[in-house]
């Protein structure tokens, strides 16, 4: 079974800031990653996925996570934060090892992009 | 726009009562998800088709039901509804089983009154 954990239900932020949106993983098994956006009243929209090889993976929207198989950890970063940035994002695992392909998510981080 | 098409999308309606919700998936992909998501539970993993037939099972109550049909679109069925069935439900497809990724629809938000 694996679990995720968002270590910030809310992180405020100005315009232009660098953001890390934190995620740290529990598994058994050896685990595909990813982070999903959820903007408001819409659904969740796939920013990056971790399946395997290089460690740091970059998404759309200029979002990049890394990797870390001994933290266990996968935590997502912008170099610069533009207002239209504001949503909830969640990171989710699932096994690598088939027998089920769903997602386990985390409760999620309110990123909000202040001017 | 995902390609995973929920409808309706937004269902009020009362206690004791029964719905359908129902989910078109990507062109072409086989598996279907179903997942809840509210305030206090955030997104939980209900159920998976992959090809009709049922894969996996979440914490699916026994008053919830699906099914995947023949040409692929699947239906959740929520009879008795309780207050505490109020949420967004989710559909998300993926073309296959490992090395895949999952496409959500919009969601059908649920109000049970």
């Amino acid at each position: 079974a694996q679990s995720v954990t968002q270590l910030d239900s809310q992180v405020p932020v100005f315009e232009e800031a660098p953001v890390e949106l934190r995620c740290n993983y529990s598994s058994s098994v050896s685990v595909y990653l990813f982070w999903y956006v959820q903007y408001p009243n819409q659904g969740l929209q796939l920013l990056l996925k971790y399946l395997s090889g290089s460690t740091l993976v970059k998404g759309i929207n200029g979002f990049e996570a890394e990797f870390n198989k001994s933290q266990t950890s996968f935590h997502l970063r912008k170099p610069s934060v533009h207002i239209s940035d504001t949503a909830e994002y969640f990171c989710a695992v699932r096994g690598a090892q088939g027998g089920s392909e769903k997602l386990v998510f985390g409760k999620g981080t309110k990123l909000t992009v202040n001017p | 726009d995902s390609g995973v098409t929920q409808t309706p999308k937004h269902l009020i309606t009362a206690t004791g009562q029964r719905v359908t919700l129902r989910c078109s998936p990507r062109s072409g992909d086989l598996s279907v998800y179903w997942y809840q998501q509210s305030l206090d539970q955030g997104l939980q993993f209900l159920i998976q088709y992959y090809n009709g037939e049922e894969r996996a099972k979440g914490n699916i109550l026994e008053r919830f039901s699906a099914q995947q049909f023949p040409d692929l679109h699947s239906e959740l069925n929520l009879s008795s509804l309780e207050l505490g069935d109020s949420a967004l439900y989710f559909c998300a497809s993926s073309a296959g089983l490992l090395n895949t990724e999952a496409f959500f629809g919009q969601g059908t938000r649920l109000t049970v009154v």
